[in-house]
C-alpha cells in the first residue's frame, strides 16, 4: 500500500541515542497514529495526532516525542533510547479517530533494536 | 478507560475446520469492534467490523457476534484455509470520537 510509507524498515540504535522514525501518508487523512507491536501486548498507541499541530498521548507516551507540522507527515523521535524500546513500530492513518470504512491504514511497520 | 480482553492467545485448527476467537470490552458505552488480520511479517488490515445496533455481521466465510449485555464480541472463522493463518486483533472504541483499544491479538495456525 503505497498510500504509507515508513522509514527506515530496520532500524539498530545504541542506548541513550536519539532516533527518529519517519512516517509519511498520500491519503490526506486527518487523523495519524503510533503504535508499538510486542509479543504478549498486541498493539498499544504511543501517540496519535488529529490533524497538523494537534497532538495527544495514546497508553505508552513515555520516552516518545511527537510532531505534525505537516498534515502527511508524523515523525516519532526517541529522544534517549533504552532497551525496552525494542520493538516493532507501526504508523497509521484514518479518516477518523476510530477508522473510516476501510479501517485504519497502517504502514509496513519500522523494526527497532536498541542494543 | 477501556480494556479489551482476546482469548484465546494462540490456537491451530485443522484445515476444514471453525475457528472462533472471543473478545471482551469493559466500557458499556462503546459501540464499534473491528477485526484486524496481520499475516506474518505484514501490516495489520481490517477484516470485519460491527456496530452496537447489530448482533451479527457475515462477510462470506468470516462472521463476527456481538452480546452488548455480556459486553463480548467473537470472531467466527468457518471452512478454514492456510491463508486463515495470520494473528487476530479485536479492538472497541469507547464512546465519544475516540481512538480503538485494541486486544493482545490471537496467532491462528491452520494447519493443511
Amino acid at each position: 500500500d503505497a498510500g504509507i510509507t515508513q522509514s527506515p524498515r530496520y532500524k539498530i540504535t545504541e542506548t541513550g541515542r536519539q532516533v527518529t522514525l519517519m512516517c509519511h501518508q498520500t491519503w490526506s487523512h486527518s487523523y495519524m497514529f503510533w503504535y508499538r507491536q510486542d509479543l504478549g501486548h498486541g498493539l498499544r498507541l504511543i501517540y496519535y495526532s488529529a490533524a497538523a499541530d494537534i497532538t495527544d498521548k495514546g497508553e505508552v507516551p513515555d520516552g516518545y516525542v511527537v510532531s505534525r507540522s505537516k498534515t502527511e507527515n508524523f515523525p516519532l523521535t526517541l529522544e534517549s533510547a533504552t532497551r525496552s524500546q525494542t520493538s516493532v513500530y507501526f504508523c497509521a492513518s484514518s479518516e477518523s479517530p476510530s477508522g473510516g470504512p476501510e479501517g485504519y491504514t497502517f504502514g509496513s511497520g519500522t523494526r527497532l533494536t536498541v542494543v | 478507560g477501556e480494556n479489551v480482553e482476546q482469548h484465546p492467545s494462540t490456537l491451530s485448527v485443522q484445515e476444514g475446520d471453525s475457528a472462533v476467537i472471543k473478545c471482551t470490552y469493559s466500557d458499556s458505552a462503546s459501540n464499534y469492534f473491528p477485526w484486524y488480520k496481520q499475516e506474518l511479517g505484514k501490516r495489520p488490515q481490517l477484516i470485519i467490523d460491527i456496530r452496537s445496533n447489530v448482533g451479527e455481521k457475515k462477510d462470506q466465510r468470516i462472521a463476527v457476534t456481538l452480546n452488548k449485555t455480556a459486553k463480548h464480541f467473537s470472531l467466527h472463522i468457518t471452512e478454514t484455509q492456510p491463508e486463515d493463518s495470520a494473528v487476530y486483533f479485536c479492538a472497541a472504541r469507547p464512546s465519544g470520537y475516540s481512538t480503538l483499544t485494541f486486544g493482545k491479538g490471537t496467532m491462528l495456525l491452520v494447519s493443511p
